[in-house]
């Protein structure tokens, strides 16, 4: 049984440019959460969808934006990308408190 | 709002001798709270978890972690570390009550086994 699928690992993009990263969940999952990991820090909560919908979200500017799609796959887009913006994207799916998180998105800008 | 401490931002250990990794949260009931491992470029997996009942809860790897409600904290421990235990930890809490399921995670603490 697969677990959560991030695409790509690695990408570099350019300040000003848009970004999309995508998850797929883990069968039998039906959230999907982001979080944010910058070097040397722990991840940091951005959202979390649940039936198509945003759920919750943390203190994040509305430059990150996200999308569950019916089979409870997630994209992350990022608009208007600053430096501070490389991070470790990682994914979560989780169904009630068990989370099974994917190995994240490496984004660089430059 | 909920926020955790890890007070250790680099460990040491000899490859056999005990661990213990403290983790100090800030919430206004009894959280869920959880322990998590890092590898290099990998993602988070979990170690263990407590929701509720004993205080004392066992996880995989040999990992143990205790809940102390008077003190606020929920410490990692392992008896005997293994070089391959080399890594980085997170604790984090989740909130019992609404319907987000959101992890609030410490800074880490990195972990160095030495042979």
């Amino acid at each position: 049984d697969a677990g959560v699928t991030q695409s790509p690992t690695h990408l570099i993009k350019t300040r000003g440019q848009q970004v999309t990263l995508r998850c797929s969940p883990k069968s039998g999952h039906d959230t999907v959460s982001w979080y944010q990991q910058a070097l040397g820090q722990g991840p940091q909560f951005i959202f979390q969808y649940y039936e198509e919908e945003e759920r919750q979200r943390g203190n994040f500017p509305d430059r990150f934006s996200g999308h569950q799609f019916p089979n409870y796959s997630s994209e992350l887009n990022v608009n208007a990308l600053l430096l501070g913006d490389s991070a470790l994207y990682l994914c979560a799916s989780s169904s009630g408190w068990g989370y099974t998180f994917g190995s994240g998105t490496r984004l660089t800008v430059v | 709002a909920q926020s955790v401490t890890q007070p250790d931002i680099h460990i040491t250990v000899s490859e056999g001798a005990s661990l213990e990794l403290r983790c100090n949260y800030s919430y206004g009931a009894t959280p869920y709270l959880f322990w998590y491992v890092q590898s290099p470029g990998q993602g988070l997996q979990l170690l263990l978890k407590y929701f509720s009942g004993d205080t004392l809860v066992q996880g995989i790897k040999g990992f143990e972690a205790e809940f102390k409600r008077s003190q606020s904290s929920f410490n990692l421990r392992k008896p005997s570390v293994h070089w391959s235990d080399a890594a980085e930890y997170f604790c984090a809490v989740g909130s019992p009550s609404g319907s987000a399921r959101q992890l609030t995670f410490g800074s880490g603490t990195q972990l160095t086994v030495l042979p």
